[in-house]
């Protein structure tokens, strides 16, 4: 079965320095992955997918994944991290009839 | 363009009441869920609809019932409301070849 598997629970990094957020994936044919990002007391906003064209993904704000099928591995990265990038980042895959399968998330602190 | 609209926004309930949780979207999706959200373990899907008049169980469906009489609606029922239904609840839609969009959120808390 698809699954995800966020490898932090909690990522600190000063304003102005790069962001780094880790997902593992385990599924046995090419999946479709996605970032999501919820700020606090909000829904649930789409930052990027993936869906087997290109292995660089670029997403909105700045961010940006790489596929990589021999780590099993879409982690979520940006150059330089601003104290509005806050947040929960929810790692995510999908089964049949687009049914997502969320990890448990990576809250993200930028201090100043 | 409202996109999917959840109501209510907060909700308190004792428990054994029962309750009823509105999703509609605008976008003419085939696809809509319920989720719930609980701190730690990320969204768990409740109940699923592929289409008006279809309805099929999640991960976590127990203690909760679903219609989609409409297209634009996906209803989420508690008949008998229990602490452990303490959660805050996305509705989302999709198409086959969209991603999904979310609603705001519905805070529920059962004392």
């Amino acid at each position: 079965a698809q699954s995800v598997t966020q490898l932090d629970s909690h990522v600190s990094v000063s304003e102005g320095t790069p962001v780094l957020l880790r997902c593992n994936y385990s599924s046995s044919y090419s999946p479709s992955l996605f970032w999501y990002v919820q700020h606090p007391n909000k829904g649930l906003q789409l930052l990027l997918k993936y869906t087997s064209a290109a292995t660089l993904v670029k997403g909105i704000n700045g961010f940006e994944a790489e596929f990589k099928k021999s780590e099993t591995s879409f982690h979520l990265t940006k150059p330089s991290a601003h104290m509005s990038d806050a947040a929960e980042y929810f790692c995510v895959t999908n089964t049949g009839f687009q049914k997502l399968v969320f990890g448990t998330g990576t809250r993200l602190l930028v201090s100043p | 363009n409202a996109g999917v609209t959840q109501t209510p926004k907060f909700r308190v309930l004792k428990t054994g009441q029962s309750m009823t949780l509105l999703c509609a979207q605008d976008m003419n999706h085939e696809y809509m869920y319920w989720y719930r959200q609980d701190p730690g373990m990320g969204l768990r899907l409740i109940h699923y609809s592929v289409g008006e008049g279809t309805t099929a169980k999640g991960e976590v469906p127990d203690g909760y019932n679903v219609s989609r009489l409409k297209k634009q609606n996906f209803l989420l029922g508690l008949e008998s409301a229990a602490p452990s239904q303490t959660s805050v609840y996305f509705c989302a839609s999709s198409s086959t070849v969209s991603e999904a969009f979310f609603g705001q959120g519905t805070r529920l808390t059962v004392v």
